[in-house]
């Protein structure tokens, strides 16, 4: 596609429940982001794919909180046993290996009930 | 990757120039300067950036001091949609060597007519 696309556009789910987010990143970027933004807030890194690379996880907030990237294309950022606390804006972001530019989706608005 | 500090929010009348300025004084020889910026309801978007020499682009000029301590951002023509959350960001770049990409709280720039 021409730009980052994140599915679905607008999650709700009750408190409790497991939740995937969807990124399909930019063909043939290397990296690919994830980020939070909660209402009013900055964005908040969360993980970070860079090719072969072992993924820089130190941005999750915790063991709920996983995501991988198959084929080094698509991402899945799963949530499980969702809180409150966890309603957000989750943005994917993709960039060809060490290029400057990092290119966003819309991200997914998820609010938990 | 370096922190930055940037004032909380500022205005500028539309058609004037808006200068965003960041510190960054613990910036690290191979770390370079980036610009977002985030409109309202919308993923962030690439600015410019720069490593030590002034840089301009279609957008916007990135004015970096001597030391690198600091960098202005040079919008020369705000306009009504420039109204927007500027994000100055320190990165580590290069061939297999790409740094995550950390927002901080951002410069909420207000272009009023």
């Amino acid at each position: 596609g021409a730009g980052v696309s994140q599915s679905p556009s607008n999650k709700v789910t009750e408190k409790g429940k497991d939740v995937e987010l969807r990124c399909d990143p930019i063909s043939g970027h290397t990296a690919l982001y994830w980020y939070r933004q909660s209402l009013g807030q900055g964005l908040e890194f969360l993980i970070y794919f860079q090719g072969n690379s072992a993924p820089d996880k130190s941005g999750l907030p915790s063991d709920r909180f996983s995501a991988e990237r198959t084929g080094g294309s698509v991402s899945t950022l799963t949530i499980q046993r969702t809180q409150q606390e966890d309603s957000a804006v989750y943005l994917c972001a993709s960039s060809l290996a060490g290029h400057t530019e990092a290119f966003f989706g819309q991200g997914t608005r998820l609010t938990v009930v | 990757d370096a922190k930055t500090t940037q004032p909380t929010s500022m205005d500028c009348a539309e058609g004037r120039a808006a200068n965003l300025p960041c510190n960054h004084s613990t910036i690290s020889g191979n770390e370079y300067v980036y610009w977002y910026r985030q409109i309202h309801s919308q993923g962030p978007q690439y600015i410019i950036h720069g490593l030590k020499n002034n840089e301009t682009n279609e957008m916007a000029s990135l004015i970096i001091t001597e030391d690198r301590k600091s960098s202005t951002l040079i919008l020369p023509h705000a306009t009504l949609r420039d109204t927007a959350v500027y994000y100055c960001i320190v990165r580590v770049m290069g061939r297999g060597n790409t740094g995550k990409l950390i927002f901080g709280q951002g410069t909420t720039l207000q272009v009023k007519p």
